[in-house]
């Protein structure tokens, strides 16, 4: 596909399951960043993945969370046991990752959570 | 203090105004990007400056690094100009970004 995409587009789970949300960046491109945006609240940062590196997971809130990125494509943000508070927008984006550190980032349409 | 701060929050104007949105910040960056979200949620780019001005269509973004200050200016606004615009700082030795709060704009006919 031309963009970044996500799945689900929505997802509702019951407080305590675990979820897993994907996205698939642009073909071509090494960086791929994750964001949550709360409802009312700002966007924040959650993991980063640059090629084989190891990611930076300075925005994860807490070891309920975790994500992987399989062959340096896809990825995979898992929650654990999850809480109210995990509601929210997941938003995914990717860049070529040349020209560090002014390449652009395209975002995906994201997955919203609801966690009842 | 927040790392960048975006003024107004909200801003109503009539179709035709121009329209500055300004983006503060406190810290060393090594760019900074104007992002765009409709309702419904998508986030489109609109630019992404390290210095100077950069101009698309009717909308045109400057930043003074000294100053540590940016603008984004719509010319001739429109209603499908309302969204939010968000103003994010890619910090100088990280690769992610740090984001302002948004101003939503309403544009009225």
């Amino acid at each position: 596909g031309a963009g970044v995409s996500q799945s689900p587009s929505n997802k509702v789970t019951e407080k305590g399951k675990d979820v897993e949300l994907r996205c698939d960046p642009i073909s071509g491109h090494t960086a791929l960043y994750w964001y949550r945006q709360s409802l009312g609240q700002g966007l924040e940062f959650l993991i980063y993945f640059q090629g084989n590196s190891a990611p930076d997971k300075s925005g994860l809130p807490s070891d309920r969370f975790s994500a992987e990125r399989t062959g340096g494509s896809v990825s995979t943000l898992t929650i654990q046991r999850t809480q109210q508070e995990d509601s929210a927008v997941y938003l995914c984006a990717s860049s070529s990752g040349r020209g560090v550190p002014y390449n652009e980032q395209f975002f995906g349409p994201g997955t919203r959570l609801t966690v009842l | 203090k927040n790392e960048v701060e975006q003024s107004p929050q909200n801003l109503t104007a009539q179709e035709g105004e121009f329209i500055t949105i300004n983006c503060s910040y406190s810290v060393g960056i090594s760019a900074l990007h104007w992002l765009q979200q409709h309702p419904g949620g998508g986030i489109v780019s609109l630019f992404m400056l390290s210095s100077g001005k950069k101009k698309h269509g009717r909308l045109i973004a400057t930043i003074n690094i000294q100053e540590k200050h940016s603008s984004l200016h719509i010319t001739a606004s429109h209603p499908r100009d309302s969204a939010v615009y968000i103003c994010a700082l890619r910090i100088q030795g990280a690769q992610k970004l740090v984001f302002g709060q948004g101003t939503r704009l309403t544009i009225n006919p």
